[in-house]
């Protein structure tokens, strides 16, 4: 079985503060990719990645960066955290080996206060 | 630009009952569709993904069917249980990206 694991299930950090949450995948996975899920928006895009280092932006990726040095791993990186960016985290992981199912960690709830 | 829509946003049924749930995409050149179950505070959970080129895909109770030319698919769930109760979404796959629905609410009641 698939397997993305997220580094916190729970994150509480202060304004201002560089905060990363890591995600790896198990499964040799070609593209990763984070989301953030807020009540009523649903699920939206951060960023992706299709290759070690190389990212593309989703629909949000305003105040955020990505880093994928290792196949396995994709960081999402909030360089000074706001209150507006207290949300779930969701990070996945698909291959085109199986028609880009997409795979979910179990999601990190950050609090920013 | 591809947009899902779910509906309805909340459903509540008796244990037992069969049930269908509704997914509606308007950019027909999707790559596949898949189904996912969130239960509250957690990740997703993929259920079954149906290929463009298929019509219908099954696991256990669940079974998902695709109408890429009306923009449509359903999931239905037979013979509902308690444990059946979270958020179901779907979502349609493109250029590698997902497009997801709001999501139904689904409450099964003893």
């Amino acid at each position: 079985d698939v397997k993305v694991t997220q580094s916190s299930r729970y994150l509480v950090k202060r304004t201002g503060e560089k905060v990363f949450l890591e995600c790896v995948q198990d499964m040799d996975h070609e593209n990763m990719f984070w989301y953030r899920q807020d009540p009523g928006l649903g699920l939206r895009l951060i960023y992706f990645s299709y290759d070690v280092k190389m990212k593309e932006k989703g629909d949000i990726p305003e105040g955020y960066s990505v880093s994928r040095e290792k196949k396995e791993r994709f960081s999402l990186i909030l360089e000074s955290a706001s209150t507006n960016q207290t949300s779930m985290y969701l990070c996945a992981s698909s291959t085109p080996g199986s028609s880009y199912e997409q795979y979910f960690g179990p999601g990190t709830r950050l609090t920013v206060t | 630009k591809q947009e899902v829509t779910q509906i309805p946003a909340a459903l509540s049924v008796p244990e037992g009952e069969n049930l269908v749930l509704n997914c509606s995409f308007t950019d027909s050149a999707i790559y596949n569709l898949q189904w996912f179950r969130q239960d509250p505070g957690k990740g997703l959970t993929s259920l079954l993904l149906i290929q463009s080129s298929q019509r219908e895909q099954t696991s256990g109770r669940l079974n998902a069917s695709l109408d890429k030319s009306s923009g449509r698919s359903t999931l239905y769930i037979a013979a509902s249980q308690p444990g059946d109760s979270a958020t179901y979404l779907c979502a349609a796959v493109g250029a590698q990206k997902l497009v997801f629905g709001q999501g139904t609410r689904l409450t099964i009641n003893p």
